[in-house]
């Protein structure tokens, strides 16, 4: 079963503009993950947040994450054309499992 | 360095066939999963294995089996193929007890007629 959901399931913006993708999860966690994939094919890491942060930042990336709303957002600012593809959730749980659980992701397409 | 890399990228097999998918970690690297997408889905936990052993398993049938080598790299066996075993197959490999942060392959690409 799928435990996270992406939201929204797809999102066009011009270059230039910010890009927000919400995730929402059903159990307790211990890391929360967000991939880009392209067309497709293999899963990028773009950054892992764990349950006792709150924000967390790569690049033009900002990730947060409310363990009491099991919500985490990921923000691409000043995106590019280069960041089409479709941007996915992972979480594991407290349970101490290494299995990653997967939202349908969100499909966001960068218009030059 | 190398990432982790997955064989063959594409498969065409027909129903009731055998596939045998192979990937190899990243160096340094002592676990590997391997899940399942359909297309338009996200990734399914399929099982993951460490020291030659199964871990954990997801909700697949005894017909998906797979192995860890001692060099640390792994296959995908599915036996009795079915139309709905078409999917991307990714593997990802991590190290145990760090951030568990999973590095992913390019996947294998397989349909079944």
């Amino acid at each position: 079963s799928q435990q996270g959901e992406e939201d929204p399931q797809a999102l066009s913006i011009q270059e230039g503009e910010n890009a927000t993708m919400n995730c929402s999860y059903k159990t307790s966690i211990n890391n929360l993950q967000w991939y880009r994939q392209n067309s497709g094919r293999g899963l990028v890491h773009l950054i892992l947040i764990r349950s006792n942060e709150r924000e967390k930042h790569s690049g033009r990336l900002r990730v947060t994450l409310d363990t009491s709303k099991k919500s985490s957002s990921l923000l691409i600012t000043a995106s590019r054309a280069a960041d089409t593809a479709s941007y996915f959730c992972a979480t594991d749980d407290q349970g101490g499992s290494e299995k990653l659980v997967f939202g349908k992701g969100t499909k966001l397409t960068v218009n030059p | 360095d190398a990432g982790v890399t997955q064989s063959p990228t594409h498969l065409i097999k027909t129903r009731g066939q055998q596939v045998t998918l192979r990937c190899s970690p990243k160096s340094g690297h002592d676990t590997v999963s391997w899940y399942q997408q359909a297309l338009g889905q996200g990734p399914q936990f399929i099982f993951q294995y460490y020291e030659e052993e199964e871990r954990q398993r997801g909700n697949f049938p005894d017909r998906f089996s797979g192995h860890q080598f001692p060099n640390y790299s792994s296959e995908l066996n599915v036996n009795a193929l079915l139309l709905g075993d078409s999917a991307l197959y990714l593997c990802a490999s991590s190290f145990t007890g760090t951030t568990k942060t999973q590095y992913f392959g390019p996947g294998t690409r397989l349909l079944v007629l």
